[in-house]
């Protein structure tokens, strides 16, 4: 059965410093893609980043990076120069072939940036 | 404007009450999905879909029916409400993909129901 594991339920971190989320898998497939959704106040959800599991670079869009270790399931997300926006829950996922291509998440972790 | 659109965003029901969330998308997306989100579990599938005429169960999907008979519209019914479905419902969809492409899934703003 493929699961997802985000095992810190809260984070703080002070604006302008780098933070990382942590998400493990567990899987037997070879072909998935892993996402990170964030969750603000306000519901909606928001895709971030995407690494598909034969790519071989690290993801990144902006901010955002992915720190994809295949070998140790793990993908993990770091937000680099957090700004107070940045609070908000997020959410690890997985997409695999059953289930029809659809989205498996992690419980979230809730992320809030001081000042 | 492009997207998936929820309806209704917000419902109050009776237990053993029924009703249909709707989902409808304008971007001619295959897979359709729906989502529960209750406090520190995440999102949870309920059913899915992966084309017109073609939908499966996910992880919790007794108490919900789905149906597809279009691309566009993906309605989920609750046949005798319960309080243990007081959620949110997200429902999403995405185009079809490969594991290079970047296509997620594009959420609706999601339907907070409360069952009493």
């Amino acid at each position: 059965a493929q699961k997802i594991t985000q095992t810190q339920p809260g984070m703080f971190v002070q604006e302008k410093e780098a933070v990382t989320l942590d998400c493990t898998y567990d899987t037997s497939d070879q072909s998935y893609g892993l996402f990170w959704y964030k969750q603000p106040s306000s519901g909606e959800m928001i895709f971030l980043i995407y690494q598909g599991s034969y790519d071989e670079q690290n993801a990144t869009e902006g901010r955002y990076s992915l720190n994809f270790q295949k070998a140790r399931k793990s993908a993990n997300l770091v937000i680099s120069a957090s700004q107070l926006g940045d609070s908000a829950m997020y959410f690890c996922a997985m997409r695999f072939s059953n289930s029809g291509y659809a989205l498996n998440f992690g419980k979230g972790t809730s992320l809030l940036v001081t000042p | 404007n492009a997207g998936v659109t929820q309806t209704p965003k917000f419902q109050v029901l009776k237990t053993g009450q029924s009703m249909t969330l709707q989902c409808a998308q304008d971007m001619n997306h295959e897979y359709m999905s729906w989502y529960r989100q209750d406090p520190g579990m995440g999102l949870r599938l309920i059913h899915y879909s992966v084309g017109a005429g073609i939908t499966d169960q996910g992880e919790v999907p007794n108490g919900y029916n789905v149906s597809r008979s279009t691309t566009e519209d993906f309605p989920l019914r609750l046949l005798s409400a319960a309080p243990s479905q007081t959620s949110v419902y997200f429902c999403a969809s995405s185009a079809s993909f490969t594991l290079s492409t970047n296509y997620g899934y594009t959420f609706g703003s999601g339907t907070r129901l409360t069952v009493v």
